[in-house]
């Protein structure tokens, strides 16, 4: 069974231009989830949708991050304009429900210079 | 979600039962222990979870104290491959609460030849 894809596994972008990441969730998974990992804050959570709707972005650092799952197999994160700062590897996970085991994708390996 | 500690490293040999101790002293009876790893530039691995049982899978035995305050993940036969970060997280299974996943810095487990 493929597990969750995310594309593209690397990004390297210049600051201020906008980036797109994305996430295909495990078939018949309900809920999924967006985290961030950096050296300094290790993994954290960003924002999570369930049944495609976002239930906490409490997360997401500023508003030039936002997120959409405009059908259940297809999410997106974008940051817009990007900043140095916003280097890190992150990662999309989705779960049955939103209580179950979340099983997370690869990751995409974003670098803003 | 209550607070883990684990260990910053260890080491154990190949071919070795390999045994990670987690503290979680005010974890909530409603509260599960989850075990994941992170191998090197990849995402994390869901390996086991447990409540008050101890539990048994293709990767791993889960053991938790009576009272609950901690546990141990085994790996009963280490190999080269195992070698990666291992978080163990308690968190509520009940919806409503924080359902993201709250990693700390968890365990480097190096496998040695």
């Amino acid at each position: 069974d493929a597990g969750v894809i995310q594309s593209p596994r690397h990004e390297v972008t210049e600051m201020g231009q906008e980036v797109t990441l994305r996430c295909k969730p495990i078939s018949g998974h309900n809920s999924l989830f967006w985290y961030r990992q950096t050296m300094m804050r290790g993994l954290e959570l960003l924002i999570y949708f369930n049944n495609n709707v976002p239930i906490d972005d409490s997360g997401m650092p500023e508003d030039r991050f936002s997120a959409k799952m405009p059908n259940a197999s297809f999410s997106t994160l974008k940051i817009q304009p990007s900043e140095p700062r916003d280097s890190a590897v992150y990662f999309c996970a989705s779960s049955l429900q939103v209580v179950d085991t979340q099983y997370f994708g690869p990751g995409t390996r974003l670098t803003v210079l | 979600d209550a607070k883990t500690t684990q260990p910053t490293s260890m080491d154990c040999a190949e071919g070795r039962a390999a045994n990670l101790p987690c503290n979680h002293s005010t974890i909530s009876g409603n509260e599960y222990v989850y075990w994941y790893r992170q191998i090197h530039s990849q995402g994390p691995q869901y390996i086991i979870h447990g409540l008050k049982n101890n539990e048994t899978n293709e990767m791993a035995s889960l053991i938790i104290t009576e009272d609950r305050k901690s546990s141990t993940l085994i790996l009963p036969h280490a190999t080269l491959r195992d070698t990666a970060v291992y978080y163990c997280i308690v968190r509520v299974n009940s919806g409503g609460g924080a359902d993201g996943l709250t990693f700390g810095k968890g365990t480097h487990l190096i496998i040695q030849p």
